[in-house]
């Protein structure tokens, strides 16, 4: 069965450093991966989508994830955190039969001034 | 703004009874899913549907149903509500398979 962990509850930054939000993700075949956004009182936006073309996915907003099979990960990253950036954040992964996202845990970000 | 609406925004209702949150899908989607956001359980998906069947069941109750309708909008019945059952319902579209859902803004339930 296909899951993804989210490495971290909470990540705490100040603005205009770097993100790093961490997820691994576990699935016996290549897999559609995703991170979504909630803002607060708000419904999930989506960051940005791999999909096996290239390791390296470029977001929205300056969010960027790599995807690394031997390491079976998917860490989201950002080079200069904003304010506008505290959100919860969820690494996703799509079933192979393309019916249901299995979401993790969330990690909520803060970001101080 | 992903296209996707819900309605209603809020609901406070009380145990026992019965309710219907609606959604409709973006322009030209025809797969409707729906998801449950709770404290304790996070994010789970309920139930997809692709051009008004069925196709497939996920974390779902009994006691919860839906059904997406010829104009592809789409109704989420929870029925015999629990305190239990207050949480956040979120619909999103697709055009199915491996494709990108896009989310609504959700309908917040709470249970009295």
């Amino acid at each position: 069965a296909q899951s993804v962990t989210q490495l971290d509850s909470h990540v705490s930054v100040s603005e205009g450093t770097p993100v790093l939000l961490r997820c691994n993700y576990s699935s016996s075949y290549s897999p559609s991966l995703f991170w979504y956004v909630q803002h607060p009182n708000k419904g999930l936006q989506l960051l940005l989508k791999y999909t096996s073309a290239a390791t390296l996915v470029k977001g929205i907003n300056g969010f960027e994830a790599e995807f690394k099979k031997s390491e079976t990960s998917f860490h989201l990253t950002k080079p200069s955190a904003h304010m506008s950036d505290a959100a919860e954040y969820f690494c996703v992964v799509i079933n192979q039969a393309g019916t249901a996202l299995i979401f993790g845990k969330g990690t909520t970000l803060s970001v101080s001034s | 703004d992903s296209g996707v609406t819900q309605t209603p925004k809020h609901l406070i209702t009380a145990t026992g009874q019965r309710v219907t949150l609606r959604c409709s899908p973006r322009s030209g989607d025809l797969s409707v899913y729906w998801y449950q956001q709770s404290l304790d359980q996070g994010l789970q998906f309920l139930i997809q549907y692709y051009n008004g069947e069925e196709r497939a069941k996920g974390n779902i109750l009994e006691r919860f149903s839906a059904q997406q309708f010829p104009d592809l909008h789409s109704e989420l019945n929870l029925s015999s509500l629990e305190l239990g059952d207050s949480a956040l319902y979120f619909c999103a579209s697709g055009t199915g398979g491996q494709e990108t859902q896009y989310f609504g803004p959700g309908t917040r339930l709470l249970v009295l």
